[in-house]
Protein backbone atom coordinates (compact mmCIF):
# COMPACT_ATOMS: atom_id res chain seq x y z
CA UNK A 1 0.00 0.00 0.00
CA UNK A 2 1.52 3.46 -1.52
CA UNK A 3 -0.02 5.31 1.39
CA UNK A 4 -0.90 9.07 0.53
CA UNK A 5 1.42 10.52 -2.51
CA UNK A 6 1.75 14.27 -2.85
CA UNK A 7 3.62 15.82 -5.98
CA UNK A 8 5.78 17.73 -6.37
CA UNK A 9 7.76 17.35 -3.12
CA UNK A 10 9.06 21.18 -3.33
CA UNK A 11 8.05 24.09 -5.32
CA UNK A 12 9.48 27.72 -6.05
CA UNK A 13 7.21 30.35 -7.81
CA UNK A 14 7.08 34.02 -8.47
CA UNK A 15 4.49 36.22 -6.57
CA UNK A 16 1.71 36.39 -8.94
CA UNK A 17 1.97 32.99 -10.82
CA UNK A 18 -0.23 30.39 -10.48
CA UNK A 19 0.29 26.43 -8.71
CA UNK A 20 -1.21 23.25 -9.20
CA UNK A 21 -0.62 20.53 -6.23
CA UNK A 22 -1.68 17.03 -6.68
CA UNK A 23 -2.78 14.00 -4.37
CA UNK A 24 -3.38 10.27 -4.54
CA UNK A 25 -4.90 8.92 -1.54
CA UNK A 26 -4.63 6.05 0.30
CA UNK A 27 -5.64 3.01 -1.60
CA UNK A 28 -9.71 2.69 -0.28
CA UNK A 29 -10.11 6.35 0.23
CA UNK A 30 -13.02 8.54 -1.57
CA UNK A 31 -12.27 11.51 0.91
CA UNK A 32 -9.40 14.02 0.37
CA UNK A 33 -8.65 17.16 2.28
CA UNK A 34 -6.49 19.58 1.85
CA UNK A 35 -4.11 21.06 4.85
CA UNK A 36 -1.78 24.40 4.89
CA UNK A 37 0.85 24.34 7.69
CA UNK A 38 2.91 27.44 8.18
CA UNK A 39 6.14 26.89 9.44
CA UNK A 40 6.31 26.65 13.72
CA UNK A 41 2.09 25.91 13.23
CA UNK A 42 -0.60 23.35 13.17
CA UNK A 43 -1.90 22.36 9.73
CA UNK A 44 -4.89 24.52 8.85
CA UNK A 45 -7.90 23.20 7.03
CA UNK A 46 -8.56 24.52 3.62
CA UNK A 47 -11.29 22.12 1.87
CA UNK A 48 -12.88 18.58 1.47
CA UNK A 49 -13.30 16.89 -1.28
CA UNK A 50 -15.92 13.46 -2.02
CA UNK A 51 -17.80 12.30 -4.87
CA UNK A 52 -15.78 14.92 -6.69
CA UNK A 53 -17.66 17.85 -5.20
CA UNK A 54 -16.85 20.33 -2.21
CA UNK A 55 -17.96 19.48 0.96
CA UNK A 56 -16.16 21.84 2.88
CA UNK A 57 -14.43 24.75 3.07
CA UNK A 58 -12.41 26.08 5.81
CA UNK A 59 -11.09 30.10 5.61
CA UNK A 60 -9.40 30.26 2.51
CA UNK A 61 -9.81 32.86 -0.11
CA UNK A 62 -11.35 31.63 -3.47
CA UNK A 63 -8.10 31.73 -5.03
CA UNK A 64 -7.92 28.70 -3.57
CA UNK A 65 -9.59 26.56 -5.46
CA UNK A 66 -9.45 22.47 -6.20
CA UNK A 67 -10.71 19.44 -7.88
CA UNK A 68 -11.81 15.44 -7.28
CA UNK A 69 -11.21 13.31 -10.30
CA UNK A 70 -13.16 9.96 -10.72
CA UNK A 71 -9.94 7.78 -9.02
CA UNK A 72 -10.31 9.89 -5.77
CA UNK A 73 -6.95 11.63 -6.91
CA UNK A 74 -7.27 15.26 -6.06
CA UNK A 75 -5.60 18.99 -7.21
CA UNK A 76 -5.29 21.97 -5.41
CA UNK A 77 -5.10 25.28 -7.11
CA UNK A 78 -3.51 28.71 -5.98
CA UNK A 79 -3.98 31.75 -8.18
CA UNK A 80 -1.94 34.75 -7.82
CA UNK A 81 -0.07 33.73 -5.42
CA UNK A 82 1.21 36.17 -2.25
CA UNK A 83 4.29 35.84 -0.43
CA UNK A 84 2.38 34.61 2.84
CA UNK A 85 1.15 31.40 1.03
CA UNK A 86 4.56 30.08 1.46
CA UNK A 87 4.01 26.81 3.18
CA UNK A 88 3.90 22.89 3.81
CA UNK A 89 0.60 22.11 2.08
CA UNK A 90 -0.39 18.76 3.32
CA UNK A 91 -3.36 16.15 1.44
CA UNK A 92 -5.23 14.00 3.94
CA UNK A 93 -7.21 11.02 2.46
CA UNK A 94 -10.01 9.02 4.80
CA UNK A 95 -12.87 6.62 3.76
CA UNK A 96 -16.44 7.99 4.22
CA UNK A 97 -17.83 6.91 7.63
CA UNK A 98 -14.94 6.98 9.20
CA UNK A 99 -12.55 9.45 11.05
CA UNK A 100 -8.98 8.31 10.56
CA UNK A 101 -6.87 10.63 7.89
CA UNK A 102 -4.16 10.09 7.04
CA UNK A 103 -1.54 12.22 5.44
CA UNK A 104 0.90 12.27 3.12
CA UNK A 105 4.54 13.90 3.18
CA UNK A 106 3.48 17.41 2.12
CA UNK A 107 4.60 19.83 -1.01
CA UNK A 108 6.85 22.30 0.65
CA UNK A 109 6.09 25.82 -1.82
CA UNK A 110 8.04 28.57 -1.33
CA UNK A 111 7.01 32.13 -3.28
CA UNK A 112 9.51 34.79 -3.81
CA UNK B 1 -15.86 27.90 16.40
CA UNK B 2 -13.96 24.23 17.13
CA UNK B 3 -10.62 25.46 19.06
CA UNK B 4 -7.32 23.13 19.98
CA UNK B 5 -4.58 24.55 21.85
CA UNK B 6 -1.48 22.07 23.34
CA UNK B 7 0.87 22.93 25.73
CA UNK B 8 3.30 22.67 26.14
CA UNK B 9 4.94 24.73 23.28
CA UNK B 10 8.14 23.04 23.78
CA UNK B 11 9.50 20.22 25.60
CA UNK B 12 12.95 19.18 26.54
CA UNK B 13 13.25 16.13 28.26
CA UNK B 14 16.14 13.65 29.65
CA UNK B 15 16.20 10.03 28.19
CA UNK B 16 13.99 8.12 30.41
CA UNK B 17 12.38 11.11 31.76
CA UNK B 18 8.32 11.01 31.45
CA UNK B 19 6.27 13.52 31.07
CA UNK B 20 2.60 14.28 29.17
CA UNK B 21 1.68 17.15 26.61
CA UNK B 22 -1.76 17.95 27.11
CA UNK B 23 -4.34 18.93 24.72
CA UNK B 24 -7.63 21.01 25.29
CA UNK B 25 -10.46 20.92 23.28
CA UNK B 26 -13.71 22.89 21.93
CA UNK B 27 -15.57 20.84 19.29
CA UNK B 28 -19.04 20.96 18.56
CA UNK B 29 -19.98 17.32 18.53
CA UNK B 30 -16.69 16.12 18.71
CA UNK B 31 -16.73 12.59 17.10
CA UNK B 32 -12.61 11.96 17.87
CA UNK B 33 -9.91 13.25 19.28
CA UNK B 34 -6.50 12.39 16.80
CA UNK B 35 -2.78 12.02 17.84
CA UNK B 36 -0.24 12.75 15.14
CA UNK B 37 3.44 12.60 15.51
CA UNK B 38 5.25 15.08 12.57
CA UNK B 39 9.16 15.19 11.67
CA UNK B 40 10.86 18.15 10.18
CA UNK B 41 9.46 18.91 6.56
CA UNK B 42 7.31 15.49 6.51
CA UNK B 43 3.60 15.01 6.59
CA UNK B 44 1.95 13.86 9.91
CA UNK B 45 2.48 10.43 11.28
CA UNK B 46 -1.01 8.98 12.73
CA UNK B 47 -1.09 7.60 16.21
CA UNK B 48 -4.10 7.46 17.91
CA UNK B 49 -8.15 7.81 17.69
CA UNK B 50 -10.02 8.52 20.86
CA UNK B 51 -13.86 8.73 20.47
CA UNK B 52 -15.25 8.66 23.68
CA UNK B 53 -14.45 10.38 27.22
CA UNK B 54 -12.40 7.56 29.80
CA UNK B 55 -10.77 5.93 26.26
CA UNK B 56 -6.88 4.85 26.84
CA UNK B 57 -4.86 3.89 23.86
CA UNK B 58 -0.91 2.49 23.80
CA UNK B 59 1.66 2.80 21.39
CA UNK B 60 5.10 1.52 22.51
CA UNK B 61 6.32 4.16 25.15
CA UNK B 62 3.39 6.36 24.18
CA UNK B 63 0.06 6.25 26.44
CA UNK B 64 -3.37 8.67 24.86
CA UNK B 65 -6.23 9.44 27.20
CA UNK B 66 -9.72 11.61 26.81
CA UNK B 67 -11.41 13.55 29.05
CA UNK B 68 -14.39 15.41 27.77
CA UNK B 69 -12.08 18.34 27.92
CA UNK B 70 -8.58 17.24 27.80
CA UNK B 71 -6.50 14.84 25.70
CA UNK B 72 -3.22 13.71 26.88
CA UNK B 73 0.09 12.03 25.80
CA UNK B 74 2.23 10.71 28.33
CA UNK B 75 5.86 9.63 26.98
CA UNK B 76 6.93 6.88 29.33
CA UNK B 77 10.96 6.21 29.44
CA UNK B 78 11.20 8.39 26.20
CA UNK B 79 14.68 7.91 23.68
CA UNK B 80 15.45 10.61 21.70
CA UNK B 81 14.11 8.59 18.40
CA UNK B 82 10.77 10.14 20.00
CA UNK B 83 11.99 13.49 19.19
CA UNK B 84 9.18 15.19 16.84
CA UNK B 85 6.44 17.86 17.10
CA UNK B 86 3.46 15.78 18.50
CA UNK B 87 -0.38 17.50 16.85
CA UNK B 88 -3.50 17.12 18.54
CA UNK B 89 -6.84 17.58 16.60
CA UNK B 90 -10.09 17.36 17.05
CA UNK B 91 -12.98 16.01 14.36
CA UNK B 92 -16.49 17.27 14.86
CA UNK B 93 -19.51 17.93 13.51
CA UNK B 94 -17.90 19.82 10.53
CA UNK B 95 -16.19 16.89 9.73
CA UNK B 96 -12.88 18.56 9.18
CA UNK B 97 -9.78 18.10 11.69
CA UNK B 98 -8.95 21.10 13.67
CA UNK B 99 -5.66 21.42 14.81
CA UNK B 100 -3.65 22.53 17.99
CA UNK B 101 -0.22 24.77 17.20
CA UNK B 102 2.14 21.37 18.70
CA UNK B 103 4.21 20.65 21.14
CA UNK B 104 7.75 20.22 19.64
CA UNK B 105 9.65 17.40 21.95
CA UNK B 106 12.87 17.10 22.23
CA UNK B 107 14.70 14.13 23.93
CA UNK B 108 18.81 14.48 24.81
CA UNK B 109 20.60 11.68 25.42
Amino acid sequence: DAGVTQSPTHLIKTRGQQVTLRCSPKSGHDTVSWYQQALGQGPQFIFQYYEEEERQRGNFPDRFSGHQFPNYSSELNVNALLLGDSALYLCASSRTGLSEAFFGQGTRLTVV
Amino acid sequence: EDQVTQSPEALRLQEGESSSLNCSYTVSGLRGLFWYRQDPGKGPEFLFTLYSAGEEKEKERLKATLTKKESFLHITAPKPEDSATYLCAGVGAGNMLTFGGGTRLMVKP
